[in-house]
Order: structure tokens, then C-alpha cells, then sequence
């Protein structure tokens, strides 16, 4: 089975600072792995994903993600954040074969302060 | 083109009284997905189908029915309504599980007083 852990549930900070969300999964076979963000009152929205290849992911807004097979996480980060970033990150796993499941973590959100 | 549609948006129930969520997708989408969104707890999968005519059990069940009634529609009930299950539900939607990325509704908040 998979599983999704993402040990910050809030992250306050500057505008035009780095940043990174935390996500670590847990699977027994090979997996795909995603980040979905969610506006205040909005369904998600897919910011990228890792299937294969590349470890080093780049998605829409400026964000990008890494794969660390040995560290089982994928942490996604941003530069330079603006206050529109402002919303709760998800982080989510699938899995090429086997089950239909798709598992979301607890989410992060993400505060950004003028 | 639409995508994920979720019917109703609000709804507030009592304890006890039974409803079923709509979903309907216009993507021709084989897999659909059913969450609860929680504070705190992220967003948990209630039931899924793989394909039109299966459906399993995901993370939280419990209390919960669901309905692939074709390729495009996949809905949820709620029997008999309690109070642990205000929530806001979303549906989801996946080509198939190579083309890996879900499409979401805009959810359905619903009250259990």
C-alpha cells in the first residue's frame, strides 16, 4: 500500500523568499508522485508530477519538485514567492500497476506575507 | 467543455436523513475517485472505480455507498446522515491510471446538524 507524509501543516513566509514543501511517501513498488495546489473555495489543481526519468521536476507558477529515490520524498520548491501563492499544497501518489488508488497527504498550507 | 461536475454545491441535512452526491464527467474518463476533504486530515478516499461496472473501497467507507451508473456519472450516498460526515466531498476523475493526472470538481460542502 502507499502512503503520503507531509509533516508541515502550515508554512508562513515572505514574499520573494525560497521556499519548500516537505512530502515523503512509502510504497512497496514503484510510484508516480504529484502536487496538486487548492485555492480558498476551489477544487485542485495539478501543479506537476513525476512518472519517470528526470528527477529534477518543472511545473506551472514557477514551481519545481525533486525526486529522491533513497530519501522516498519529493519536496517541492519555489524561489521566489508572490502573495497569489497563497493556497494549500497537496502532495499525492499512484502507482503504475496494482491498485487504482490515488493517496493524498495531509496537505501544507502556505502562507505568504507581504 | 466542462470537465468534473458536482451536483449540489451546498447541502445541509439532519441526522439520519439519507442523499446521494452527483458527479459527471465529460472527458471519457475510465477511473473516478470520491473524497472528503477534512481540516487537518487532508483529503481522505472514500470509494473509487477503476473502470465503468467496478467499484472498491478507499481509506473511509464507513457509511458510504457509491454508484458507477455509466462511463460518465459516479455518485455517492449518504444512507443515513450523521454529523461525522460533514465534510466537504470532491469528485475526481482519471483517464486511466498511465495518463496519471485527476481532474477535480469543485466540491460539495455538506452540513449534518
Amino acid at each position: 500500500a502507499q502512503s503520503v507524509t507531509q509533516l508541515d501543516s502550515q508554512v508562513p513566509v515572505f514574499e520573494e523568499a525560497p521556499v519548500e514543501l516537505r512530502c515523503n511517501y512509502s510504497s512497496s513498488v514503484s510510484v508516480y508522485l504529484f502536487w496538486y495546489v487548492q485555492y480558498p473555495n476551489q477544487g485542485l489543481q495539478l501543479l506537476l508530477k513525476y512518472l519517470s526519468g528526470s528527477t529534477l521536476v518543472k511545473g506551472i507558477n514557477g514551481f519545481e519538485a525533486e525526486f529522491n529515490k533513497s530519501q522516498t520524498s519529493f519536496h517541492l520548491r519555489k524561489p521566489s514567492v508572490h502573495i497569489s501563492d497563497t493556497a494549500e499544497y497537496f502532495c499525492a501518489v499512484s502507482a503504475p500497476s496494482g491498485t487504482y488508488k490515488y493517496i493524498f497527504g495531509t496537505g501544507t498550507r502556505l502562507k505568504v506575507l507581504a | 467543455n466542462a470537465g468534473v461536475t458536482q451536483t449540489p454545491k451546498f447541502q445541509v441535512l439532519k441526522t439520519g436523513q439519507s442523499m446521494t452526491l452527483q458527479c459527471a464527467q465529460d472527458m471519457n474518463h475510465n477511473s473516478m475517485y470520491w473524497y472528503r476533504q477534512d481540516p487537518g486530515m487532508g483529503l481522505r478516499l472514500i470509494y473509487y472505480s477503476a473502470s465503468e461496472g467496478t467499484t472498491d473501497k478507499g481509506e473511509v467507507p464507513n457509511g458510504y455507498n457509491v454508484s458507477r451508473l455509466n462511463k460518465r456519472e459516479f455518485s455517492l450516498r449518504l444512507e443515513s446522515a450523521a454529523p461525522s460526515q460533514t465534510s466537504v466531498y470532491f469528485c475526481a476523475s482519471r483517464r486511466s491510471r498511465d495518463n496519471t493526472e485527476a481532474f477535480f470538481g469543485q466540491g460539495t460542502r455538506l452540513t449534518v446538524v
